[in-house]
Protein backbone atom coordinates (compact mmCIF):
# COMPACT_ATOMS: atom_id res chain seq x y z
CA UNK A 1 0.00 0.00 0.00
CA UNK A 2 0.92 3.16 -0.57
CA UNK A 3 2.28 5.42 2.30
CA UNK A 4 -0.28 7.67 3.85
CA UNK A 5 -0.39 8.76 7.24
CA UNK A 6 -2.90 10.79 8.79
CA UNK A 7 -2.53 13.42 11.87
CA UNK A 8 -3.94 13.79 14.18
CA UNK A 9 -5.53 9.70 14.95
CA UNK A 10 -8.06 10.67 17.30
CA UNK A 11 -9.45 14.61 18.60
CA UNK A 12 -12.06 15.63 20.85
CA UNK A 13 -12.94 19.14 20.00
CA UNK A 14 -15.62 21.59 21.06
CA UNK A 15 -18.40 22.99 18.75
CA UNK A 16 -17.30 26.15 17.16
CA UNK A 17 -13.61 25.45 16.92
CA UNK A 18 -11.40 25.26 13.85
CA UNK A 19 -10.43 21.65 13.24
CA UNK A 20 -7.48 20.77 10.42
CA UNK A 21 -6.47 17.37 9.92
CA UNK A 22 -3.38 16.22 7.77
CA UNK A 23 -2.40 13.85 5.15
CA UNK A 24 0.30 13.22 4.20
CA UNK A 25 1.73 10.67 1.20
CA UNK A 26 5.19 9.60 0.39
CA UNK A 27 4.26 7.82 -3.04
CA UNK A 28 3.78 11.16 -5.43
CA UNK A 29 0.61 10.18 -6.44
CA UNK A 30 -1.35 13.07 -8.27
CA UNK A 31 -5.03 12.39 -6.31
CA UNK A 32 -5.65 12.92 -3.18
CA UNK A 33 -9.27 12.57 -1.62
CA UNK A 34 -11.02 13.41 2.02
CA UNK A 35 -13.85 10.99 2.63
CA UNK A 36 -15.36 10.69 5.92
CA UNK A 37 -17.47 7.15 6.90
CA UNK A 38 -20.51 7.37 9.14
CA UNK A 39 -23.00 4.55 10.25
CA UNK A 40 -26.00 4.25 7.47
CA UNK A 41 -23.72 6.03 5.31
CA UNK A 42 -20.86 4.39 4.25
CA UNK A 43 -18.05 6.30 2.64
CA UNK A 44 -18.69 9.81 1.39
CA UNK A 45 -16.68 12.07 -0.85
CA UNK A 46 -15.73 15.34 0.77
CA UNK A 47 -13.26 17.19 -1.21
CA UNK A 48 -10.43 15.66 -3.54
CA UNK A 49 -7.70 17.03 -5.28
CA UNK A 50 -6.07 16.43 -8.98
CA UNK A 51 -2.97 18.20 -8.32
CA UNK A 52 -1.42 20.73 -6.60
CA UNK A 53 -3.43 23.67 -6.00
CA UNK A 54 -5.94 21.92 -8.25
CA UNK A 55 -9.19 20.85 -5.58
CA UNK A 56 -12.68 20.44 -6.10
CA UNK A 57 -15.83 19.49 -4.11
CA UNK A 58 -17.39 16.35 -3.45
CA UNK A 59 -20.50 15.10 -2.64
CA UNK A 60 -20.44 16.34 1.37
CA UNK A 61 -18.53 19.32 1.12
CA UNK A 62 -20.50 22.25 3.17
CA UNK A 63 -18.86 23.10 6.08
CA UNK A 64 -15.11 21.81 5.44
CA UNK A 65 -11.96 23.60 2.74
CA UNK A 66 -9.32 21.78 1.40
CA UNK A 67 -5.64 23.15 0.67
CA UNK A 68 -2.79 21.59 -1.16
CA UNK A 69 0.10 23.17 -1.58
CA UNK A 70 2.31 20.39 -2.01
CA UNK A 71 2.04 17.03 -3.97
CA UNK A 72 2.48 15.40 -0.11
CA UNK A 73 0.42 17.44 1.68
CA UNK A 74 -3.21 17.38 1.08
CA UNK A 75 -5.36 19.24 4.54
CA UNK A 76 -8.99 19.19 5.34
CA UNK A 77 -10.04 22.42 7.23
CA UNK A 78 -13.60 22.18 9.51
CA UNK A 79 -13.78 26.01 9.65
CA UNK A 80 -16.38 26.09 12.48
CA UNK A 81 -16.98 22.08 14.07
CA UNK A 82 -20.68 20.88 14.25
CA UNK A 83 -21.52 18.05 16.14
CA UNK A 84 -22.75 16.32 12.63
CA UNK A 85 -19.11 16.46 11.93
CA UNK A 86 -18.27 14.06 14.30
CA UNK A 87 -16.85 11.08 11.85
CA UNK A 88 -14.27 8.90 11.11
CA UNK A 89 -11.72 10.30 8.13
CA UNK A 90 -10.13 8.72 5.69
CA UNK A 91 -7.72 10.35 3.19
CA UNK A 92 -7.00 8.62 -0.23
CA UNK A 93 -4.69 8.65 -2.59
CA UNK A 94 -4.29 7.03 -6.32
CA UNK A 95 -2.23 7.79 -9.64
CA UNK A 96 -2.93 7.27 -13.16
CA UNK A 97 -4.49 4.21 -13.13
CA UNK A 98 -6.92 5.18 -10.20
CA UNK A 99 -6.04 2.72 -8.05
CA UNK A 100 -7.06 4.11 -4.31
CA UNK A 101 -5.24 3.70 -1.47
CA UNK A 102 -6.25 4.69 1.89
CA UNK A 103 -4.79 6.29 4.86
CA UNK A 104 -5.68 4.93 8.84
CA UNK A 105 -8.44 7.41 9.63
CA UNK A 106 -8.92 10.00 11.88
CA UNK A 107 -11.44 9.43 14.31
CA UNK A 108 -12.96 13.20 15.32
CA UNK A 109 -15.33 13.99 18.10
CA UNK A 110 -17.14 16.85 18.41
CA UNK A 111 -18.77 17.84 21.63
CA UNK B 1 -26.47 8.68 -10.15
CA UNK B 2 -24.22 5.58 -9.13
CA UNK B 3 -26.22 3.08 -7.21
CA UNK B 4 -23.93 0.47 -5.33
CA UNK B 5 -26.02 -2.49 -3.48
CA UNK B 6 -24.19 -5.31 -1.69
CA UNK B 7 -25.81 -8.22 -0.72
CA UNK B 8 -25.44 -9.49 1.82
CA UNK B 9 -25.13 -7.00 4.38
CA UNK B 10 -23.64 -9.88 6.34
CA UNK B 11 -22.59 -13.15 5.78
CA UNK B 12 -21.52 -16.05 8.58
CA UNK B 13 -19.31 -19.35 7.13
CA UNK B 14 -17.05 -21.89 8.50
CA UNK B 15 -13.51 -21.93 7.84
CA UNK B 16 -12.63 -23.38 4.68
CA UNK B 17 -15.73 -22.71 2.88
CA UNK B 18 -15.31 -20.84 -0.75
CA UNK B 19 -17.61 -17.95 -0.76
CA UNK B 20 -19.04 -15.86 -2.43
CA UNK B 21 -19.38 -11.53 -2.12
CA UNK B 22 -21.87 -9.91 -4.49
CA UNK B 23 -21.25 -6.15 -5.79
CA UNK B 24 -24.50 -4.60 -8.31
CA UNK B 25 -24.29 -1.24 -9.91
CA UNK B 26 -27.14 0.52 -11.76
CA UNK B 27 -24.65 2.28 -14.56
CA UNK B 28 -22.94 0.25 -16.92
CA UNK B 29 -20.87 2.86 -17.74
CA UNK B 30 -17.61 2.57 -15.03
CA UNK B 31 -14.53 3.11 -15.61
CA UNK B 32 -13.57 0.91 -13.11
CA UNK B 33 -14.03 -1.57 -10.28
CA UNK B 34 -12.03 -1.96 -6.87
CA UNK B 35 -12.63 -4.08 -4.45
CA UNK B 36 -11.80 -3.53 -0.24
CA UNK B 37 -11.55 -4.87 2.90
CA UNK B 38 -12.03 -2.79 5.98
CA UNK B 39 -11.13 -4.25 9.86
CA UNK B 40 -12.60 -2.71 12.47
CA UNK B 41 -11.36 0.72 13.68
CA UNK B 42 -8.45 0.46 10.62
CA UNK B 43 -8.45 1.92 6.85
CA UNK B 44 -9.73 0.22 4.10
CA UNK B 45 -7.30 -2.09 2.16
CA UNK B 46 -7.65 -2.40 -1.36
CA UNK B 47 -7.55 -6.14 -2.85
CA UNK B 48 -8.63 -6.33 -6.57
CA UNK B 49 -8.62 -3.24 -9.35
CA UNK B 50 -10.73 -4.61 -12.30
CA UNK B 51 -10.55 -1.80 -15.34
CA UNK B 52 -13.43 -2.02 -17.32
CA UNK B 53 -11.92 -4.14 -20.52
CA UNK B 54 -11.06 -6.51 -17.93
CA UNK B 55 -13.50 -9.58 -16.83
CA UNK B 56 -11.15 -10.61 -13.42
CA UNK B 57 -8.75 -10.30 -11.72
CA UNK B 58 -7.09 -12.76 -9.52
CA UNK B 59 -4.93 -12.33 -6.25
CA UNK B 60 -3.34 -15.56 -4.19
CA UNK B 61 -6.96 -16.54 -2.83
CA UNK B 62 -9.41 -13.65 -4.26
CA UNK B 63 -10.53 -13.86 -7.55
CA UNK B 64 -12.85 -10.35 -8.60
CA UNK B 65 -14.92 -10.59 -11.87
CA UNK B 66 -16.76 -8.22 -13.74
CA UNK B 67 -19.90 -8.42 -15.69
CA UNK B 68 -20.62 -4.70 -17.23
CA UNK B 69 -23.99 -5.65 -19.32
CA UNK B 70 -25.40 -7.14 -16.08
CA UNK B 71 -23.85 -4.54 -13.21
CA UNK B 72 -22.56 -6.57 -11.46
CA UNK B 73 -19.43 -7.93 -9.83
CA UNK B 74 -18.29 -11.05 -8.03
CA UNK B 75 -15.71 -11.40 -5.07
CA UNK B 76 -14.73 -15.12 -4.56
CA UNK B 77 -12.81 -16.02 -1.77
CA UNK B 78 -11.29 -19.76 -1.78
CA UNK B 79 -11.15 -22.30 1.10
CA UNK B 80 -11.78 -18.69 4.28
CA UNK B 81 -9.66 -17.92 7.00
CA UNK B 82 -10.56 -16.73 10.51
CA UNK B 83 -8.04 -13.87 9.34
CA UNK B 84 -10.52 -12.97 6.28
CA UNK B 85 -13.16 -12.14 8.89
CA UNK B 86 -13.94 -8.51 7.93
CA UNK B 87 -15.89 -6.20 6.26
CA UNK B 88 -15.80 -5.85 2.38
CA UNK B 89 -16.66 -2.77 0.28
CA UNK B 90 -17.06 -1.92 -3.77
CA UNK B 91 -16.52 0.78 -4.88
CA UNK B 92 -17.57 2.05 -8.80
CA UNK B 93 -15.48 4.75 -10.83
CA UNK B 94 -16.90 6.74 -13.50
CA UNK B 95 -15.73 7.38 -16.79
CA UNK B 96 -13.13 10.70 -16.32
CA UNK B 97 -10.98 8.81 -14.06
CA UNK B 98 -10.25 10.33 -10.57
CA UNK B 99 -13.99 12.04 -10.19
CA UNK B 100 -16.61 10.77 -7.81
CA UNK B 101 -16.12 6.72 -6.82
CA UNK B 102 -18.93 5.20 -5.35
CA UNK B 103 -19.24 3.16 -2.35
CA UNK B 104 -21.14 0.27 -1.96
CA UNK B 105 -22.18 0.12 1.49
CA UNK B 106 -20.25 -3.70 2.55
CA UNK B 107 -19.91 -7.13 2.92
CA UNK B 108 -19.57 -7.70 6.67
CA UNK B 109 -17.88 -11.77 6.52
CA UNK B 110 -17.53 -13.73 9.53
CA UNK B 111 -15.60 -17.02 8.77
CA UNK B 112 -15.67 -19.64 12.19
CA UNK B 113 -12.95 -21.95 13.37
Amino acid sequence: DAGITQSPRHKVTETGTPVTLRCHQTENHRYMYWYRQDPGHGLRLIHYSYGVKDTDKGEVSDGYSVSRSKTEDFLLTLESATSSQTSVYFCATSSGNYEQYFGPGTRLTVT
Amino acid sequence: KQEVTQIPAALSVPEGENLVLNCSFTDSAIYNLQWFRQDPGKGLTSLLLIQSSQREQTSGRLNASLDKSSGRSTLYIAASQPGDSATYLCAVRPPGGYQKVTFGTGTKLQVIP
